[in-house]
């Protein structure tokens, strides 16, 4: 069975206190590993997709990576606005576009 | 470009009542999906599409219905609703092959079962 653990459940941090948000998976076949942001009453926002160990993508202050059994988001120097749930979500081959979400990560920057 | 567009944002129903929850999406995406978002549980999926005529089954299909007569719609329907049916609802669309976009959100659907 996919499985996907987010940790940790919440994370407190200063602004500009750097740290890392761990996904780790278990899936028969990886076809991506997705990221997204949740605000407070919205949808999930998209932030970045990775396939393959190794793998190193970035947008302002995060940045993603991958091995073969866990991703790590990177915040460097966070913002308040960068509060948020971040979920991580795999997709396995041979299972069209079905994705399979983590409980999330509640972050909340202090200013 | 409005995305993906979710009806009613709020619903409060008896136990035992019928709705619709409706999803549009004006980008032309095959594939389409519901997901159910419960505290502590994370998102998990309902149902969901690779076309027209086409609908399979998620994770926790009991107690809904799909269908997908066009691209654009993709309506949830819940036969007798039932407290354990109290969540949030997002509907989720992509491209398939799904490539590097993920999937694009509405913003939810908040019901309540009494």
């Amino acid at each position: 069975e996919d499985q996907v653990t987010q940790s940790p459940e919440a994370l407190r941090l200063q602004e500009g206190e750097s740290s890392s948000l761990n996904c780790s998976y278990t899936v028969s076949g990886l076809r991506g590993l997705f990221w997204y942001r949740q605000d407070p009453g919205k949808g999930p926002e998209f932030l970045f997709t990775l396939y393959s160990a190794g793998e190193e993508k970035e947008k302002e202050r995060l940045k993603a990576t991958l091995t073969k059994k866990e991703s790590f988001l990177h915040i460097t120097a966070p913002k308040p606005e960068d509060s948020a749930t971040y979920l991580c979500a795999v997709g396995v081959t041979g299972a069209n576009s079905k994705l399979t979400f983590g409980k999330g990560i509640t972050l909340s920057v202090r200013p | 470009n409005a995305g993906v567009t979710q009806t009613p944002k709020f619903q409060v129903l008896k136990t035992g009542q019928s709705m619709t929850l409706q999803c549009a999406q004006d980008m032309n995406h095959e594939y389409m999906s519901w997901y159910r978002q419960d505290p502590g549980m994370g998102l998990r999926l309902i149902h969901y599409s690779v076309g027209a005529g086409i609908t399979d089954q998620g994770e926790v299909p009991n107690g809904y219905n799909v269908s997908r007569s066009t691209t654009e719609d993709f309506p949830l329907r819940l036969l007798s609703a039932a407290p354990s049916q109290t969540s949030v609802y997002f509907c989720a669309s992509s491209r398939l092959p799904q490539g590097n976009y993920g999937y694009t959100f509405g913003s939810g659907t908040r019901l309540t079962v009494v």
